[in-house]
């Protein structure tokens, strides 16, 4: 069975410091990895997604996350974090195909000036 | 595109009443999905079809939820009767081949009952 586990539940940061936010997976197959930001009071919205080739993946507003398939990771990454970052931050696993995603329990991220 | 359309985006019932949350999926997608999410449990797949058929249900809590897709652009998610433990934000998203596996969310339905 799939699995996602983000070890942070909550993540404070001062603004424009660098940012790590770490998510790993148990999945018998290569795997399709994604990060949702939910803001509050939104839906999420996707921010990046691997499936294969370069392990280092671009996403939207300056975030990346990197695939480590040894030590089964997908960590998001941004270099300089906004006080607009401030929100939730899931990582999904899933199979191949539009089947179900697997979610982690979320880090929620606080930003201070 | 619209996105992922979600109605009402809030509602509050009392104990005991049915309550039917609506989905419009983003059109041409076959995926639809429904979620739960609470402080307590997170975010919980609740039922997934395909092509309008439900896929997996084993998600759904009891026999007091009941979701249905009668055709391609439209779903619903009811709950009878409702409980106070129902309280939560339901999600519906909705992905297709060509998103590969991105599944896009709507704004939610916060649903409170008292």
């Amino acid at each position: 069975a799939q699995s996602v586990t983000q070890p942070d539940i909550h993540i404070t940061v001062s603004e424009g410091a660098s940012l790590e936010l770490r998510c790993n997976y148990s999945y018998g197959a290569t795997p399709y990895l994604f990060w949702y930001v939910q803001s509050p009071g939104q839906g999420l919205q996707l921010l990046l997604k691997y499936f294969s080739g370069d392990t280092l993946v671009q996403g939207i507003k300056g975030f990346e996350a990197e695939f480590k398939r040894s030590q089964s990771s997908f960590n998001l990454r941004k270099p300089s974090v906004h006080w607009s970052d401030a929100a939730e931050y899931f990582c999904a696993v899933g199979p191949y195909g539009n089947e179900k995603l697997t979610f982690g329990t979320g880090t929620r991220l606080t930003i201070i000036p | 595109d619209a996105g992922v359309i979600q109605s009402p985006r809030h509602e509050v019932t009392e104990m005991g009443q049915e309550v039917t949350l609506r989905c419009k999926p983003i059109s041409g997608h076959d995926y639809l999905f429904w979620y739960r999410q609470t402080m307590m449990r997170g975010l919980e797949l609740l039922i997934y079809f395909n092509n309008n058929v439900p896929i997996d249900d084993s998600g759904m809590p009891e026999d007091r939820f009941s979701a249905k897709m009668p055709n391609a652009s439209f779903s619903n998610l009811k709950i009878q009767p409702s409980e106070p433990r129902d309280s939560a934000v339901y999600f519906c998203a909705s992905s297709s081949d060509s998103t590969d596996n991105e599944q896009f969310f709507g704004p939610g339905t916060r649903l409170t009952v008292l």
